[in-house]
């Protein structure tokens, strides 16, 4: 089974610049999430869907971020525009519909450097 | 030893040794665990979890230790091999009916042959 796939792994932008990053999921999984990790803490969760809903995007500031799975498939993370301390590591992370929290797959992340 | 680093407090062991990694939980009302194992350049990769109405759990040479009167919980690993080489982050369930998880700090590991 193919795990969960993300692109770019990384990305070097300038502040005040738009970046996106992208995430398929494991086949069938309903659930998406996405996670930042700053260098040297856990991953914290920015936005949850289910299908192409959101469940959850309490901790996303969206004054600059956005997230869309228009097809409930995919995924798009778009920050615009960035600032030095978007600087982290943007994890997708899948579960199957009705999954249980260790049925969480994650796939290798996006390291951002924003300059 | 353990020690405070720049970024995220290290353990540091000889091969075989067993190593004990503790977390602090934050929320008392929190009613289920992960521990999550992460290699550099890789996502967080799932080892164990445990309920709140358990206090131990096993796996294969690892168990998790749940104290909730203090908040705490720790993660055993025997015989500590240097694949075990990695950032350990234990993980809360803070919503009930919502399958989102909250991440402590993360310990490194640092096995040595």
């Amino acid at each position: 089974e193919a795990g969960v796939a993300q692109s770019p792994r990384y990305k070097i932008i300038e502040k005040r610049q738009s970046v996106a990053f992208w995430c398929n999921p494991i086949s069938g999984h309903a659930t998406l999430y996405w996670y930042q990790q700053i260098l040297g803490q856990g991953p914290k969760l920015l936005i949850q869907f289910q299908n192409n809903g959101v469940v959850d995007d309490s901790q996303l500031p969206k004054d600059r971020f956005s997230a869309e799975r228009l097809k409930g498939v995919d995924s798009t993370l778009k920050i615009q525009p960035a600032k030095l301390e978007d600087s982290a590591v943007y994890l997708c992370a899948s579960t199957p519909l009705g999954g249980r929290l260790n049925e969480q797959f994650f796939g290798p992340g996006t390291r951002l450097t924003v300059l | 030893g353990e020690s405070v680093g720049l970024h995220l407090p290290t353990l540091s062991v000889q091969e075989g040794d067993n190593s004990i990694i503790n977390c602090a939980y934050s929320n008392s009302a929190s009613d289920y665990f992960i521990w999550y194992k992460q290699e550099s350049g890789k996502g967080p990769q799932f080892i164990i979890d445990i309920r709140s109405n358990m206090d131990k759990r096993q796996g294969q040479r690892v168990t998790v230790l749940l104290n909730k009167t203090v908040k705490h919980l720790s993660l055993q690993i025997a015989a500590t091999q240097p694949g075990d080489s990695a950032v350990y982050f234990c993980a809360e369930n803070l919503h009930s009916g919502y399958s989102t998880l909250t991440f402590g700090k993360g310990t490194m590991l640092l096995v040595s042959p």
